[in-house]
């Protein structure tokens, strides 16, 4: 079966500066996606970047890029000048050939001003 | 606009009672799903559904029920049976051959 591990519950960053969540995960799959999404206090999900497993590309979102790193079964969110707006749980997902998304457990991220 | 509604943002029940969440879709996805959220957890699949008319079990589907007559609507029922059903229910859906899934607001469900 699949996992999905964040192994740190919380973190905090100062505003512009520059901050990055763990996650890693376990699969015999070789074709998989792999998501962060960001759920801001009105609990909202919503998507911040997606990675295809077949790309060796790292995917980049404006301010948000990920370290995709296959055969370490590893999948980081780095945030790039941090903003406040930025505060939120952070949760890692997997998702494969069943197309069923497996949640980590998340990160809380606190930005200070 | 498109998007995902679910209906009420907020419900109690007694202990004891079924109640049932709505969640309807204009995005013409095939597939809709409901998850459950815990604090200190992530998100855990109830029940998905790829097409009208079906759907199958998540990883923890006892205690609920859904049904798929309508492609734009994929109600939840919580059950009596469900031994703790407080919790944040979200519903998603997506198109069949792509991997995004797109979130309702949700609903927050508390049993008094």
């Amino acid at each position: 079966a699949q996992t999905v591990t964040q192994s740190q519950p919380e973190m905090s960053v100062q505003e512009a500066e520059t901050v990055t969540l763990s996650c890693t995960y376990d699969t015999s799959e070789s074709n998989y996606y792999l998501f962060w999404y960001k759920q801001p206090p009105s609990r909202q999900m919503i998507l911040v970047i997606r990675q295809e497993a077949y790309k060796q590309q790292n995917a980049t979102e404006n301010r948000f890029s990920v370290n995709f790193q296959k055969a370490a079964k590893s999948f980081s969110l780095k945030i790039s000048d941090s903003q406040l707006g930025d505060t939120a749980m952070y949760f890692c997902a997997f998702m494969g050939e069943a197309d069923k998304l497996i949640f980590g457990t998340g990160t809380r991220l606190q930005v200070f001003p | 606009d498109g998007g995902i509604t679910q209906s009420p943002k907020y419900l109690f029940r007694k202990e004891g009672q079924n109640v049932t969440l709505s969640c309807e879709q204009n995005l013409n996805h095939d597939a809709m799903y409901w998850y459950r959220q815990d604090p200190g957890q992530g998100l855990r699949l109830i029940y998905y559904s790829q097409i009208v008319n079906d759907f199958q079990k998540g990883d923890i589907a006892e205690g609920y029920s859904v049904s798929r007559e309508k492609k734009e609507s994929f109600p939840l029922t919580v059950t009596s049976a469900q031994k703790n059903p407080t919790a944040f229910y979200l519903c998603a859906s997506s198109i069949e051959e792509t991997s995004r899934k797109f979130f309702g607001p949700g609903t927050r469900l508390t049993v008094l």
